[in-house]
């Protein structure tokens, strides 16, 4: 079946811009993940949807990061007025939510910000 | 609050060696123990995970890895390594319990096979 699928799969914006990256998770997985990797911070968490409950949004870096998820399926990740440390690629996954199960990871968005 | 070290940051290795990628890492509460690699732009791949039960932990591709309770590490190994093991391998916690299922990972560990 289909992966875990992202787009775009490059995006290069200037500084203080608005970008929007989408995740399509497997079908039937209620979990989504969104992480960022970048040379200085390696991969960290951003923000965790499971099913209907509200968000865990415990690792967003600033208030210019924000994510919805719409009818439980696809999410975007906007980043508002684009800075040049948000340069890094953004890695979603998804799951069925239990705890410990296998998160599946699409390719990524390689994000630069000029 | 999770924390993970992995030991080395570059681990250079000639094909058929055998290899060693540490993990150390640090809870509060109990974890669950992840080991993912990712290949060369491409996007990270499960190699095993460590729930419960036997402390000895097979995956794909002939790696296996060890959960200690007493030192908090979860190395991972391979016996004969080959050049396509050339990658970047992840070490990650989550918490058992409590729905929190995002993953804290590691630094990251950049294993080299040479011919």
């Amino acid at each position: 079946g289909a992966g875990v699928s992202q787009s775009p799969s490059n995006k290069v914006t200037e500084k203080g811009k608005d970008v929007e990256l989408r995740c399509d998770p497997i079908s039937g997985h209620t979990a989504l993940y969104w992480y960022r990797q970048s040379l200085g911070q390696g991969l960290e968490f951003l923000i965790y949807f499971q099913g209907n409950s509200a968000p865990d949004k415990s690792g967003l870096p600033s208030d210019r990061f924000s994510a919805e998820r719409t009818g439980g399926s696809v999410s975007t990740l906007t980043i508002q007025r684009t800075q040049q440390e948000d340069s890094a690629v953004y890695l979603c996954a998804s799951s069925f939510g239990l705890p410990g199960e296998t998160q599946y990871f699409g390719p990524g968005t390689r994000l630069l910000v000029l | 609050a999770q924390s993970v070290t992995q030991l080395d940051s570059q681990v250079p290795v000639f094909e058929e060696a055998p290899v060693e990628l540490r993990c150390n890492y640090s809870s509060s509460v109990s974890v669950y123990l992840f080991w993912y690699v990712q290949y060369p732009n491409q996007g990270l791949q499960l190699l095993l995970k460590y729930l419960s039960g036997s402390t000895l932990v097979k995956g794909i591709n002939g790696f296996e890895a060890e959960f200690n309770k007493s030192q908090t590490s979860f190395h991972l190994r391979k016996p004969s390594v080959h050049i396509s093991d050339t990658a970047e391998y992840f070490c990650a916690v989550s918490e058992a319990a409590g729905g929190y299922n995002k993953l804290i990972f590691g630094a990251g560990t950049r294993l080299a096979v040479h011919p």
